[in-house]
């Protein structure tokens, strides 16, 4: 089945920078890449996702990327601010397959 | 406003008690699933359901079963809670390969 890598596990930046998190998967066959972000106390919510056919998309201050030769996809936030602080999780969906296979989550950690 | 709604936000149950968590949609949408959330394991796969009355093993089934009755809800049992399945549960669901929408999460202790 599916493997979804996820680094780093924690990610601490000051108010400001850029932050960066990057998952691998291992199913070539895999072509729906959703990103979630779970605040304290709540459920994870979709932020951002990329289809197989796209190699990058942006939301504001969110982008992610999507390499399908090195099968790894990257999930960029610039200018973060402390409500950026959250847990963050990939996910990857194959063909034929409504199931996501998630990444076991970067906790991000935006200082004022 | 899409909603999936779990009954409990906090739980305390005793070993060997029996324990049911629902879960309740209201997108209509095919696909159910449940989650276990614990630290450093990220979101594992219980069960999950395509549709009504059906169901299918996730990655972590054992000592939980499952309910489809009507496609809005899903319920999750655990038939004998045991202290090893104290964690965060959390309800999600799809229409086909779409985003998930989950729940605000279930926090089970078992003591």
């Amino acid at each position: 089945g599916e493997n979804v890598e996820q680094h780093p596990s924690t990610l601490s930046v000051q108010e400001g920078d850029s932050a960066v998190i990057k998952c691998t998967y291992s199913d070539s066959a895999s072509n729906y890449f959703p990103w979630y972000k779970q605040e304290l106390g709540k459920g994870p919510q979709l932020i951002i996702d990329i289809r197989s056919n796209v190699g990058e998309k942006k939301d504001q201050r969110i982008a992610v990327t999507l390499n399908k030769t090195a099968k790894h996809f990257s999930l960029h936030i610039t200018e973060t601010q402390p409500e950026d602080s959250a847990v963050y999780f990939c996910a990857a969906s194959k063909r034929g397959s409504y199931i996501p296979t998630f990444g076991r989550g970067t906790s991000l950690i935006v200082h004022p | 406003d899409v909603k999936v709604t779990q009954s409990s936000r906090y739980l305390v149950k005793r070993t060997g008690e029996k324990v049911f968590l629902e879960c309740v949609q209201d997108m209509d949408h095919e696909n159910m699933f449940w989650y276990r959330q614990d630290p450093g394991l990220g979101l594992r796969l219980i069960y999950f359901s395509y549709d009504v009355k059906m169901k299918e093993k996730g990655d972590i089934p054992e000592g939980y079963s499952v309910s489809r009755e009507k496609k809005e809800r899903f319920s999750l049992i655990l038939e004998s809670a045991s202290t090893n399945q104290t964690s965060m549960y959390l309800c999600a669901s799809t229409y086909g390969k779409t985003e998930a929408f989950f729940g605000q999460g279930t926090r089970l202790t078992v003591v």
